[in-house]
């Protein structure tokens, strides 16, 4: 799987818009980009993924650049309980892969009142 | 639908005794996935299990651990003659399919003294 990288951390206010960008300029075609975030030492939790279209759903948008070698994920009204570690995760699908996750560091959100 | 469940969410061992994880996936998913955090650590691919079926175990330990998946009950993950280097929190994943988003089990905080 590619490698991603992340700011590591990260501030927002609350009521604006938060993007988190990540870059895996190592993405191959086959690869989707997810988003997980862990909200003080609970289980990850899924926001969202996509391979090159931007998606969309309740939670989150993320946009992928053409090319495909960065991704923003975007939650457009961030909340306090919004404030978690974000990850930035590239896998692939399919039987060739186990489907693990391979964690980074991820980038800390912190939204402020 | 319910989520998915691990217990006990707290476990506390001496040295060189034995701990039993049990997870149990959401309805419906035959995939299940875990993964350990250490104290201020990242989160850790540990093993990915279908029903009866170790498929992928190449973030285990070597010695001492083990995991199952039963065709009935839930999965389990075992530590034998656990070590104060054990303590950490687990977490276990489940997935319809081998691929796609995983679903996060609250996790099993494992305290060795």
């Amino acid at each position: 799987d590619a490698k991603t990288t992340q700011p590591t951390s990260m501030d927002c206010a609350e009521g604006r818009a938060a993007n988190l960008p990540c870059n895996h300029s190592t993405i191959s075609g086959n690869e989707y980009v997810y988003w997980y975030r862990q909200i003080h030492s609970q289980g990850p939790q899924y926001i969202i993924h996509g391979l090159k279209n931007n998606e969309t759903n309740e939670m989150a948008s993320l946009i992928i650049t053409e090319d495909r070698k960065s991704s923003t994920l975007i939650l457009p009204h961030a909340t306090l309980r919004d404030t978690a570690v974000y990850y930035c995760i590239v896998r692939l699908h399919g039987s060739s892969n186990t489907g693990k996750l391979i964690f980074g560091q991820g980038t800390t959100l912190q939204v402020k009142p | 639908n319910a989520g998915v469940m691990q217990n006990p969410r707290h476990l506390v061992r001496r040295r060189g005794q034995e701990a039993r994880l049990r997870c149990s996936p959401m309805k419906g998913h035959s995939h299940v996935y875990w993964y350990r955090q250490l104290p201020e650590e990242g989160l850790k691919f540990m093993v990915y299990l279908q029903k009866e079926n170790i498929i992928d175990e190449s973030g285990m330990p070597k010695e001492r651990f083990s995991a199952e998946f039963p065709k009935e009950g839930p999965s389990i993950l075992r530590i034998q003659q656990v070590v104060r280097g054990d303590s950490a929190a687990y977490f276990c994943a489940s997935s319809p399919t081998g691929y796609g988003e995983q679903y996060f089990g609250p996790g099993t905080r494992l305290t060795v003294t």
